[in-house]
């Protein structure tokens, strides 16, 4: 079984502030994905990262995927109350059942204004 | 175009009842996979359904099944509740085919309490 971990779990911090969060993984990812999940809905995807090394940009988020593709960081700059929610890796693995993304538990961030 | 649809949005049920779950695909998408959310484990994956095959099944007892129909809408079934089945239950489709790197889209859930 595969197993992804995510960090911090909670992560509380005042608008404007930065913060990285983490997603970690024994074996190598096909590709990875990031979500956020706000209360009552269901996650939206946020990005998809396939190579090493590979780095996204959404706005404020930046998204970089580690070299040998087992850890990958989400990086927000100026927080803002809007980016407060929970925030999901989910990856693929090869030799995995290929339609099969495995989540990990979430980063639960609240941003005070 | 209209997003993924779950229903119902919310329901009870007693131990040793039974359970369906409904969900229709963003129309195209020829991919459904559910998932159970909870606080302790997050999202797992049950099983994925694609022109009415299922394609993958995740770690879940015999008691949780699926199917799919020729429209794509797929439908869940958990069997002999157990308290532990409470749960946010999410429908994602995907347009994706024999890839693996498509987007999931989501719907809003259909939350479980077993009593």
């Amino acid at each position: 079984t595969q197993l992804l971990e995510q960090s911090p779990q909670f992560l509380s911090i005042q608008e404007g502030e930065n913060l990285t969060v983490y997603c970690n993984s024994s074996s190598v990812f096909s590709s990875l994905q990031w979500y956020r999940q706000e209360p009552g809905e269901g996650p939206v995807l946020l990005v998809t990262v396939v190579t090493g090394g590979e780095v996204k940009k959404l706005k404020r988020l930046t998204f970089q995927f580690g070299d040998a593709r087992k850890d990958s960081s989400l990086h927000i700059t100026a927080a803002q109350p809007g980016d407060t929610g929970l925030y999901l890796c989910a990856g693929t693995y090869s030799g995995a059942g290929s339609y099969q993304l495995t989540f990990g538990k979430g980063t639960k961030l609240s941003v005070i204004p | 175009k209209a997003g993924v649809t779950q229903t119902p949005r919310y329901l009870i049920k007693t131990r040793g009842q039974q359970v369906t779950l409904s969900c229709s695909p963003i129309s195209g998408h020829r991919s459904v996979s559910w998932y159970q959310q909870t606080p302790g484990q997050g999202l797992q994956f049950l099983f994925e359904y694609f022109s009415e095959t299922q394609r993958n099944k995740g770690n879940f007892p015999g008691r949780f099944s699926g199917r799919q129909f020729s429209n794509s809408r797929s439908e869940m079934n958990v069997s002999t509740l157990e308290l532990g089945d409470s749960a946010l239950y999410l429908c994602a489709s995907s347009s994706r085919g024999s890839g693996n790197t498509g987007e999931l889209f989501f719907g809003e859930g259909s939350r479980l309490t077993v009593l």
